[in-house]
């Protein structure tokens, strides 16, 4: 089946760094790319949708100026979080689509953020 | 207010039964609806997708049913294993192409 490669794993670093997170397809071109955060517990929830070469679409209460994303490319999507604060910490996900296929979305193994 | 509801609580079977899991919704409309599996610290794994016309979709030990009416989703395993256990999560496209909603999910634990 499609792979979705996200990079890194793990991340732990001080308040008020930023931290980018990668999310690659790597066996299809994917139109479409979406990043999900997850709290303990909790479920997968929406942050933005991402278009290759069009600026991200970002759920109601995601602060856009904290979570630049980048779709420069069919096969690479990047989440950067600005100025991480402890508040930020939480397992952050990407999928990827193809749109117009009907087909479902893949998923990357996400990125464990922790912020001291 | 729209809701995905997935039981909380652990669902605990004994190794070679089948275990059910429900999906209930409100307020949504949904074209097709979805079942993943996730293991700890990983991402989701896509199980089975059932469209609103189809009533059963089964793939090897998995089952899953699609009732509009009662707007519910049931997802059966069966001859489970304890390498079946996981939380297992429905999702739902909400307004938009592809942009799916997921429920909390339901763990199971499936005992030798």
């Amino acid at each position: 089946g499609a792979v979705v490669s996200q990079h890194p794993s793990r991340v732990i670093c001080k308040s008020g760094t930023s931290v980018k997170i990668e999310c690659r397809s790597l066996d299809f071109q994917a139109t479409t790319m979406f990043w999900y955060r997850q709290f303990p517990k909790q479920s997968l929830m929406l942050m933005a949708t991402s278009n290759e070469g069009s600026k991200a679409t970002y759920e109601q209460g995601v602060e856009k100026d904290k979570f630049l994303i980048n779709h420069a490319s069919l096969t690479l999507s990047t989440l950067t979080v600005t100025s991480a604060h402890p508040e930020d910490s939480s397992f952050y996900i990407c999928s990827a689509a193809k749109v117009g296929t009907n087909q479902p979305q893949h998923f990357g193994d996400g990125t464990r953020l922790s912020i001291l | 207010s729209q809701k995905i509801e997935q039981n909380s609580e652990a669902l605990n079977i004994q190794e070679g039964k089948t275990a059910t899991l429900t999906c209930n919704y409100t307020n949504y409309s949904p074209a097709y609806l979805q079942w993943y599996r996730q293991d700890p610290g990983r991402g989701p794994v896509f199980l089975l997708l059932i469209r609103e016309n189809e009533k059963e979709k089964r793939k090897e030990r998995l089952k899953v049913t699609f009732d509009t009416t009662l707007k519910q989703s049931l997802f059966h395993i069966t001859a489970s294993q304890p390498a079946d256990s996981a939380t297992y999560l429905c999702a739902l496209e909400d307004t938009g192409f592809q942009k799916l909603v997921f429920g909390t999910g339901t763990r199971l634990l499936v005992s030798p």
